[in-house]
């Protein structure tokens, strides 16, 4: 069954800091991999999209990874602003033909 | 890009009545549609998966019977349910999903849902 677990569950950090969140998952055998991100009381907006085939993904000042053999993915964060604030979801899918998500991660960033 | 609709944000019913909640793919069509419930301060659950034209997978503990999917179309899918109680508050959300592995889930804006 596949778990998805990320790290830290939260994190606060000052305005301009650059941040590093982790995602792990216990069955490598994945076609792709999402980050989205939840403001409070609202849906998801995805970030980034990672096949099983990539190893990264930019978009602006985000940047995602994929290490399929090791399970691992990390969504790094440049400059960080107020306005990411939020809380920080990724999810997996494979031959199950679901998205299972992970535990999230509350990121707070401090002016 | 693409965009999924859901309506309604929030809802307050009394308990006993039945609440349905709709979602659109606006631009896309999309062969499965997911439901997730999701707890304060906890991740998405999965609910059912449901294809158009055939009836929903649910996930085991999920009631079929209280939580009715009805896919009709490409576009839209519902989320009825059924004699709520107050334990059936929470956050919906929808999700749709063209098929294709290169593209990725879009997600609808949820629905806080309220039993009195």
């Amino acid at each position: 069954k596949q778990e998805v677990t990320q790290i830290p569950a939260a994190l606060s950090v000052p305005e301009g800091e650059n941040l590093v969140l982790n995602c792990s998952f216990t069955d490598s055998a994945i076609y792709n991999l999402q980050w989205f991100r939840q403001d409070p009381g609202k849906g998801l907006t995805s970030l980034l999209l990672i096949q099983s085939s990539q190893r990264e993904q930019t978009s602006g000042r985000l940047n995602a990874s994929l290490d399929k053999s090791s399970g691992r993915s990390t969504l790094y964060i440049a400059a960080s602003q107020p306005g990411d604030s939020a809380t920080y979801l990724c999810a997996v899918y494979g031959a199950t033909n679901k998205l299972i998500f992970g535990t999230g991660t509350l990121l707070a960033v401090q002016p | 890009g693409a965009v999924v609709s859901q309506h309604p944000s929030r809802v307050i019913c009394k308990s006993g009545t039945s609440v349905k909640i709709e979602c659109r793919s606006l631009d896309f069509q999309a062969t499965t549609m997911f439901w997730y419930r999701q707890f304060p301060k906890q991740s998405l659950m999965l609910m059912a998966t449901s294809n158009e034209g055939s009836k929903a997978t649910y996930e085991q503990g999920v009631e079929k019977d209280k939580f009715l999917i009805n896919h009709a179309s490409l576009t839209l899918s519902t989320l009825t349910v059924t004699s709520a109680h107050p334990e059936d508050s929470s956050f919906y959300i929808c999700s749709a999903w063209t098929g294709e592995t290169s593209r990725g889930y879009t997600f609808g804006s949820g629905t806080r849902l309220t039993v009195v």
